[in-house]
């Protein structure tokens, strides 16, 4: 579709469950971006993927956060044992090539309680 | 490190006026620049870019935006706003250093009101 799929769209989760989202981007598309949007509008870049394979992954605190493109499946982001910080909409894009605009997922808002 | 920066966090504009929201950008070169526009609880839509050529890009829903290189600004505009343009704007960088990886940089929003 022409659309980034999101879900779900909102997720609660208690502090120290575990939290799985998920992303399926739009087809023919070989770039997928993670973004963490906090309450005060910063948008914090967490990972991107070029196929299947992790492109740049600077911005994801590793000891809680991972996150998978496998082939024929939807991309995947999962936080282990959430804290309250973790309270935020994420979002996912898709590009063609890397730098031409991505396409954004309408997001999933995951609250930590 | 590649930085934006939106000056304005809240500009209100009566409907039917100009607006103009700012951006500033601090880059080694010329980056790739975007417009993203975030109505309430909905994802980002993507008004313009800008990566090469005329420095005056249009963009969807009437936009345009300016590259001013001797600035480091690429400010967006409208001549004439709806009341359906009230919305939070985010102005991007990335970098067109393939090595230096492909994500982007925003600013820190603008959240546009619309006056009847």
């Amino acid at each position: 579709g022409e659309e980034v799929a999101q879900t779900p769209k909102h997720l609660v989760r208690g502090e120290g469950q575990k939290a799985k989202l998920y992303c399926a981007p739009i087809k023919g598309h070989s770039y997928v971006f993670w973004y963490q949007q906090v309450l005060k509008n910063e948008f914090k870049f967490l990972i991107s993927f070029q196929n299947e394979n992790v492109f740049d992954e600077t911005g994801m605190p590793k000891e809680r956060f991972s996150a998978k493109c496998l082939p024929n499946s939807p991309c995947s982001l999962e936080i282990q044992a959430t804290k309250l910080e973790d309270s935020a909409v994420y979002f996912c894009a898709s590009s063609q090539e890397e730098s031409l605009g991505y396409t954004f997922g309408s997001g999933t808002r995951l609250t930590v309680v | 490190a590649q930085s934006v920066t939106q000056p304005d966090i809240h500009i209100t504009v009566s409907e039917g006026a100009s607006l103009e929201l700012r951006c500033n950008y601090s880059y080694g070169a010329t980056p790739y620049l975007f417009w993203y526009v975030q109505s309430p609880g909905q994802g980002l839509q993507l008004l313009l870019k800008y990566f090469s050529g005329d420095t005056l890009v249009q963009g969807i829903k009437g936009f345009e935006a300016e590259f001013k290189r001797s600035q480091s600004s690429f400010n967006l505009r409208k001549p004439s706003v709806h009341w359906s343009d009230a919305a939070e704007y985010f102005c991007a960088v990335g970098a067109r250093n393939k090595a230096a990886g492909n994500k982007l940089t925003f600013g820190g929003g603008t959240r546009v009101l619309v006056k009847p």
